[in-house]
């Protein structure tokens, strides 16, 4: 199966700071139809995941655009422009190029 | 709008057999996947199951020979069993649907299940 690598595990932030998270992959996640199945999600204390990041880079339904993902092949980032109260929780990549789906142990975003 | 509710029983006894159903509504299962993913307590999350849009199905390797997912359409209903449960199996299970190019769009609220004599 995919190994998702992501780091930190743990990032303090305070408001309106810029704050990245790194994914690695195992392996690449391109395919041979030349799409990178590539995804974020956001699980804040106490709900359900929600999508933030589809195909690397392109932006959930209602996803603020403070959010943007990037990157290729094996590496990918996430990028919060300015955290704000709600960003707090837990972010997870997710890739669906090689079944099984596999997901990352996921980055905790809390409050410095 | 779009909404997928789960329902199951919230203790099963170790080397019982779950039953999860995922109610959904605001789509058709016609034309959405739908998958299983779980998360024990106080850890990431797990892809289980999907079923897709034409009825094929599709399982986690490492728990293949435990699970069974079909659907009911006229219900609007995915149904997840899974055997021989361990205490490992505790964990909250949501639905969440699949389109073509997006995996987990939409997500339910999630069953509590705990595997305890």
């Amino acid at each position: 199966d995919v190994v998702l690598t992501q780091t930190p595990s743990t990032l303090s932030a305070t408001i309106g700071q810029s704050v990245s998270i790194s994914c690695r992959s195992s392996q690449s996640l391109l395919d041979s139809a030349g799409n990178t199945y590539l995804y974020w999600y956001l699980q804040r204390p106490g709900q359900s995941p929600q999508l933030l990041i589809y195909l690397v880079s392109n932006l959930g339904s209602g996803v603020p655009n403070r959010f943007s993902g990037s990157g290729s092949g094996t590496d990918f980032t996430l990028k919060i422009s300015g955290v704000e109260a709600e960003d707090l929780g837990v972010y997870y990549c997710m890739q669906a190029t090689h079944a099984p789906y596999t997901f990352g142990a996921g980055t905790k975003l809390e409050l410095k | 709008q779009v909404q997928l509710k789960e329902s199951g029983p919230g203790l099963v006894q170790p080397s019982r057999t779950l039953s999860l159903t995922c109610t959904v509504s605001g789509f058709s299962l016609t034309s959405y996947g739908v998958s299983w993913v779980r998360q024990p307590p106080g850890k990431g999350l797990e892809w289980i199951a999907a079923i897709w849009s034409g009825g094929s199905t599709d399982y986690n390797s490492a728990l293949k020979s435990r699970l069974s997912i079909s659907r009911d359409t006229s219900k609007s209903q995915v149904l997840l069993k899974m055997n021989s449960l361990q205490t490992e199996d505790t964990a909250m299970y949501f639905c969440a649907r699949e389109s073509i190019t997006t995996p987990f769009d939409y997500w339910g609220q999630g069953v509590m299940v705990t595997v305890s004599s």
